[in-house]
C-alpha cells in the first residue's frame, strides 16, 4: 500500500490562528480525503480533496473554515482556519487507489489553547 | 439518513480470551465494509469484505460479511495484549468513494 506522510505529527496553537496541514502519498493516487475525530468521537469525512479543483464539503464544513488544496495526485493540505478550542482534533488525511481500500496518514493531533 | 452502530462499545477481557465485535449497517448504495484497528492516531487497514458468506482471514483476525442482514463481525482469537484499541467499521458507498464510520469498539485485553 502507498506510504503516506502527514505533517505536523501534534501542534499546539493559540485561539484565532490558523494551521496548514500536509499529506505527501509517495505514489499517484485516485482519490484523497480528509477526517476529523474529534475526543472520545469516531472518524468524520471533511471534504474530498480533488486535484486541480475546488474540493468536495460534507455538510457541517464549510471552505473558509477547512480550505483544503490539491495540486496533483500525490499532495493535499487541510488548512484549519482561525482557529478555537471546539477544533482540537485529530485530524487524518487518507488516500484510495484504484481497487484498494482506503488507507490512512499518521494524523494530526491539534490542540488548541 | 445513512449510519454504521457498532456493539459493544467496549469489552474488556483476558489473554487467551476470544472476541466477537459487531457492525450493522443501513446505507444506500452499499459497496463495502472495512475494519480498521486504531491504536493511536492512525487506524490501520485490517479488512475489506464485498461479498456476503466467504470469510476473510489474517492469523488470529477474521471477519464476514452479511449483506443480507446487514452486519459483518470481526473476531479475534486468542486475544494478546497487543489487540487493546479501538476498532472501527465503515462502510464504503458506490457513489463518492466515501467512508461513513461507526463509533467503534474499545476493546482492552488484560493480562
Amino acid at each position: 500500500s502507498a506510504v503516506i506522510s502527514q505533517k505536523p505529527s501534534r501542534d499546539i496553537c493559540q485561539r484565532g490562528t490558523s494551521l496548514t496541514i500536509q499529506c505527501q502519498v509517495d505514489s499517484q493516487v485516485t482519490m484523497m480525503f480528509w477526517y476529523r475525530q474529534q475526543p472520545g468521537q469516531s472518524l468524520t469525512l471533511i471534504a474530498t480533496a480533488n486535484q486541480g479543483s475546488e474540493a468536495t464539503y460534507e455538510s457541517g464544513f464549510v471552505i473558509d473554515k477547512f480550505p483544503i488544496s490539491r495540486p496533483n495526485l500525490t499532495f493535499s493540505t487541510l488548512t484549519v482556519s482561525n482557529m478555537s478550542p471546539e477544533d482540537s482534533s485529530i485530524y487524518l488525511c487518507s488516500v484510495r487507489g484504484p481497487n484498494q481500500p482506503q488507507h490512512f496518514g499518521d494524523g494530526t493531533r491539534l490542540s488548541i489553547l | 439518513e445513512d449510519k454504521v452502530v457498532q456493539s459493544p462499545l467496549s469489552l474488556v477481557v483476558h489473554e487467551g480470551d476470544t472476541v466477537t465485535l459487531n457492525c450493522s449497517y443501513e446505507v444506500t448504495n452499499f459497496r463495502s465494509l472495512l475494519w480498521y484497528k486504531q491504536e493511536k492516531k492512525a487506524p490501520t487497514f485490517l479488512f475489506m469484505l464485498t461479498s456476503s458468506g466467504i470469510e476473510k482471514k489474517s492469523g488470529r483476525l477474521s471477519s464476514i460479511l452479511d449483506k443480507k442482514e446487514l452486519f459483518s463481525i470481526l473476531n479475534i482469537t486468542a486475544t494478546q495484549t497487543g489487540d487493546s484499541a479501538i476498532y472501527l467499521c465503515a462502510v464504503e458507498e458506490n457513489a463518492g468513494n466515501m467512508l461513513t464510520f461507526g463509533g467503534g469498539t474499545r476493546l482492552m485485553v488484560k493480562p
